[in-house]
């Protein structure tokens, strides 16, 4: 699998907009972009995905480049919930959800009060 | 969204024993599963892929004998560590993948080990 890379860290203060980077510059023409996030002391839970297009859904937006080198998590206004690990993942499409994912190291985002 | 259950959440043994946890897809039925092992302030390394019905799948560097899968049915995978010692302290987690035009894999909440 392709490989990703996010800042390591990301600061953010409660209801402003957080833009999570992610670099995937490897990027195949099958791979989805995943996001992930952990919060503390729990299992990851999924995000959202896309392909080519920009993607909405209630939990955050995912942005993606025109070339697909990058891509982009907005969390439209920050939570003190919402301070988690988030995780860029790329999978290739043709093998599903039963095909195991490759955790890198993501991006602590802390959310001030 | 599909719900995956693990069990213990919270393990404490002594070295030299061996635990059991139960990874569990509460409303769907998962082939495969995925056991994840994550150290403080690390990422998850994926330990193998547990197929339903046969061997599971070890990752490079991970010890089959010592980390023994067992996916019996659709919704049920345990994964036991044997002959624990502290460095296999750790926290341990799974999930399942719905298949189908799903693409999401759902996580278990985590088994945090302790070995004393």
């Amino acid at each position: 699998d392709a490989k990703t890379t996010q800042p390591n860290s990301m600061e953010s203060n409660e209801e402003e907009p957080v833009h999570l980077p992610c670099n995937h510059s490897t990027i195949s023409g099958t791979d989805y972009i995943h996001w992930y996030r952990q919060l503390p002391s729990q299992g990851p839970e999924y995000v959202i995905h896309g392909l080519t297009s920009n993607v909405n859904n209630r939990m955050a937006s995912l942005a993606i480049a025109e070339d697909r080198k990058s891509s982009t998590l907005i969390l439209h206004r920050a939570t003190l919930r919402d301070a988690a690990v988030y995780y860029c993942i790329l999978r290739d499409r043709e093998k599903g959800s039963n095909y195991k994912l490759t955790f890198g190291k993501g991006t602590l985002l802390t959310v001030n009060p | 969204g599909a719900v995956v259950s693990q069990h213990p959440s919270r393990v404490i043994c002594k070295s030299g024993t061996s635990v059991k946890i139960e990874c569990r897809s509460l409303d769907f039925q998962a082939t495969t599963m995925f056991w994840y092992r994550q150290f403080p302030k690390q990422s998850l390394m994926l330990m193998a892929t547990s197929n339903e019905g046969s061997k599971a799948t070890y990752e490079q560097g991970v010890e089959k004998d010592k980390f023994l899968i067992n996916h019996a049915s659709l919704t049920l995978s345990t994964l036991t560590v044997t002959s624990a010692h502290p460095e296999d302290s750790s926290f341990y987690i799974c999930s399942a993948g719905r298949g189908g035009s799903y693409n999401e894999q759902f996580f278990g909440p985590g088994t945090r080990l302790t070995v004393l």
